[in-house]
């Protein structure tokens, strides 16, 4: 599986767009991207994954670049309880579905 | 609620103990994974589950034991364990192994071996 390069933190005001960027320059034609975030404490939480075309649902959008050498996690309106570590993966569709976590971006939403 | 339930939440043991920790799912998945999440370091996959039968089992040394009895149900059981295993340890699930959908994790336990 392609490796994944994310900033190590990031702030993020209350109530704005926490936009999370994510390289994976090596990523192949069939790898999916994934976003889980983990809140202090607790087991990972799913958040949105994509293969080429843009995402969205309830909690967030993907944004991946046409050539798929990176992707923007983008939670439209922060609030406190989005303070999280918030880890990028990719990983093969059709392979075992193992992820393999990195360190992620601690973001941190302040009001 | 993921789910995912793990038992004990916080668990204190010494180096000559015998313990296990147990995960249950009630999602009707068929895959189930151990995690481990030592502090300051990024979670490990310790083992993968498809239907009862390990498929992967990543370099975790033999003092971690896991037990799949079936597809809901998954045990971790521990022995002479060392201070450096203290650590989270977490259960997740997918539906199947080969699944591109989410995993599922519980709130995990938390180990301290002394």
């Amino acid at each position: 599986d392609a490796k994944t390069t994310q900033p190590t933190s990031m702030d993020c005001a209350e109530g704005r767009a926490a936009n999370l960027p994510c390289n994976h320059s090596t990523i192949s034609g069939n790898e999916y991207v994934y976003w889980y975030r983990q809140i202090h404490s607790q087991g990972p939480q799913y958040i949105i994954h994509g293969l080429k075309n843009n995402e969205t649902n309830e909690m967030a959008s993907l944004i991946i670049t046409e050539d798929r050498k990176s992707s923007t996690l983008i939670l439209p309106h922060a609030t406190l309880r989005d303070t999280a570590v918030y880890y990028c993966i990719v990983r093969v569709g059709g392979g075992y579905n193992k992820l393999i976590f990195g360190a992620g971006t601690r973001l941190a939403v302040h009001p | 609620e993921t789910g995912v339930t793990q038992t004990p939440r916080h668990l204190v043991m010494g180096m000559t103990n015998k313990k296990s920790l147990k995960c249950e799912q009630h999602l009707g998945h068929n895959a189930m994974y151990w995690y481990k999440q030592s502090a300051k370091k990024p979670l490990e996959l310790m083992f993968v589950y498809s239907l009862e039968e390990r498929v992967e089992n990543n370099s975790v040394p033999s003092r971690f034991s896991p037990e799949c009895p079936n597809s809901s149900h998954l045990f971790l059981h521990l022995h002479t364990l060392q201070p450096e295993d203290s650590a989270l340890y977490l259960c997740a699930s997918s539906q199947d192994v080969t699944h591109t959908g989410e995993l599922f994790f519980g709130e995990g336990s938390r180990l301290t071996v002394l």
